[in-house]
C-alpha cells in the first residue's frame, strides 16, 4: 500500500514564529501534491498545490523534494487563526488517486 | 453557492439498521466522492463517481452502497449499520480528475453506531 507520512506532533509554536514541517510518501510515481488545511470538526479546504519549483502563496511556501519523496510546508510570521491541522495530500496508491496523510497538528500560542 | 452539502450533520444507529448519507453540489462537477474520517487514520475513500450513472469501489467499499443518478446528488447507504462503521464522513466534489484539481468537502456527517 502507498504510504504518505507526517509528524503527528501537536507542534507548539509561538504566536510570529517560522514554523516548517514535511510529509514524506513512498510512491515515486505520484504526480501531484497538495497541502490541505481542516480545522477542528471542520471539513478539510484546500491550502495550496505544491509544484515541482516550489510556490508561494504570502506566508505559506511549499517546497517538493522528488529524490528524497517528501515535500514540506513552511508558515512564517505565524498567525493564531494558523492552528489547524495540516493534511498532506499526494496522488497515487489510492483508488482514485489520491493518498491522504493522517495530519499535522498545529497550535499557534499568544 | 451552497458548495457541497450533507444531510444529516450527525446520526446515532443502532448495530443492523440501515440508513442513507445524502450528498449533493451545486458546482457542476463530474466527480464526487465519500470518504470516511478515523481518530489517527487519514481520509480514507469508500467510493467515488466520475459522472451521473457511473460509479466505483474506493480504498474501504465494504458495507456501503453509492448510486448516481444526477450530476448534483451523491448518496451514500449503509446496508446494516456495524460499530466499525462508526466515523465521520464527508463527501467531496471536484470539476475533473481529482488527482490533479481542487477538492470541495461538505460539512461532514458524524455518525455514531450503537
Amino acid at each position: 500500500r502507498k504510504e504518505v507520512e507526517q509528524d503527528p506532533g501537536p507542534f507548539n509554536v509561538p504566536e510570529g514564529a517560522t514554523v516548517a514541517f514535511n510529509c514524506t510518501y513512498s510512491n515515486s510515481a505520484s504526480q501531484s501534491f497538495f497541502w490541505y488545511r481542516q480545522d477542528c470538526r471542520k471539513e478539510p479546504k484546500l491550502l495550496m498545490s505544491v509544484y515541482s519549483s516550489g510556490n508561494e502563496d504570502g506566508r505559506f511556501t511549499a517546497q517538493l523534494n522528488r529524490a528524497s519523496q517528501y515535500i514540506s510546508l513552511l508558515i512564517r510570521d505565524s498567525k493564531l487563526s494558523d492552528s489547524a491541522t495540516y493534511l498532506c495530500v499526494v496522488s497515487g496508491g489510492g483508488a482514485d488517486g489520491l493518498t491522504f496523510g493522517k495530519g499535522t497538528h498545529l497550535i499557534i500560542q499568544p | 453557492n451552497a458548495g457541497v452539502t450533507q444531510t444529516p450533520k450527525f446520526q446515532v444507529l443502532k448495530t443492523g439498521q440501515s440508513m442513507t448519507l445524502q450528498c449533493a453540489q451545486d458546482m457542476n462537477h463530474e466527480y464526487m466522492s465519500w470518504y470516511r474520517q478515523d481518530p489517527g487514520m487519514g481520509l480514507r475513500l469508500i467510493h467515488y463517481s466520475v459522472g451521473a450513472g457511473i460509479t466505483d469501489q474506493g480504498e474501504v467499499p465494504n458495507g456501503y452502497n453509492v448510486s448516481r443518478s444526477t450530476t448534483e446528488d451523491f448518496p451514500l447507504r449503509l446496508l446494516s449499520a456495524a460499530p466499525s462503521q462508526t466515523s465521520v464522513y464527508f463527501c467531496a466534489s471536484s470539476y475533473r480528475t481529482m488527482t490533479y484539481n481542487e477538492q470541495f468537502f461538505g460539512p461532514g456527517t458524524r455518525l455514531t453506531v450503537l
